[in-house]
């Protein structure tokens, strides 16, 4: 069965910290993309990669970064981290052609105190 | 850019049916749809490209205006397997980056 994994499924985080989520998907899908997801606001893009080292900011990039180094794995950088970026964060993946939509992994709730 | 989900929310009895709405301020490429439970991940339903097609899947389809830059799900015969929350996802052009609505929690009763 195809998987987006990530690795954590709650994570408690102080403000300031650097905190990395890492996604790691099986299908040898070229597509990957960060979410993030909050009461009332929907699922919002922060960041996508089409292909390695090759990466698009979403709508909401600010605080975010990204690192693809391959195909498999797709990390989300948060650098400093703050109250507001307290959330569910899910990874995604598809194929680069027409394919059956995303995949999407389980979800990280992060919580920055 | 966000697309508009109208209802918000909606209550079902079983075996009632419900439309699901998604509207674009932009010219479409295509339209994904998806479910997503309480604590998981959301679930790809179908994707509706540009052409007005309708698409079904078990008792749940789709249609796709494209020059209303609108889509519409549709649940017949409600099962209590499709509480949940709704999503659809547009794309303007074909860029494979879809932003979604913010959704439509049903909930299903017995």
């Amino acid at each position: 069965d195809v998987k987006v994994t990530q690795s954590s499924r709650y994570l408690v985080k102080r403000t300031g910290e650097k905190v990395f989520l890492e996604c790691v998907q099986d299908m040898d899908h070229e597509n990957m993309f960060w979410y993030r997801q909050d009461p009332g606001l929907g699922l919002r893009l922060i960041y996508f990669s089409y292909d390695v080292k090759m990466k698009e900011k979403g709508d909401i990039p600010e605080g975010y970064s990204v690192s693809r180094e391959k195909k498999e794995r797709f990390s989300l950088i948060l650098e400093s981290a703050s109250t507001n970026q307290t959330s569910m964060y899910l990874c995604a993946s598809s194929l680069l052609g027409q394919g059956p939509g995303y995949t999407f992994g389980s979800g990280t709730r992060l919580t920055v105190v | 850019q966000q697309p508009v989900q109208s209802p918000q929310a909606v209550i079902l009895r079983e075996g009632e049916d419900a439309v699901i709405n998604c509207s674009s301020s932009k010219a479409l490429y295509s339209v994904h749809w998806y479910r997503q439970k309480h604590g998981e991940a959301p679930v790809f339903l179908m994707i509706l490209l540009k052409g007005g097609e309708q698409k079904g899947h078990e008792k749940i389809s789709a249609s796709f205006n494209e020059k209303k830059q609108q889509s519409s799900l549709y649940l017949t015969a409600s099962q209590l397997s499709y509480s949940g929350t709704y999503f659809c996802g547009t794309e303007m052009g074909r860029t494979y980056k879809y932003i979604f609505g913010t959704g439509t929690r049903l909930k299903v009763l017995a």
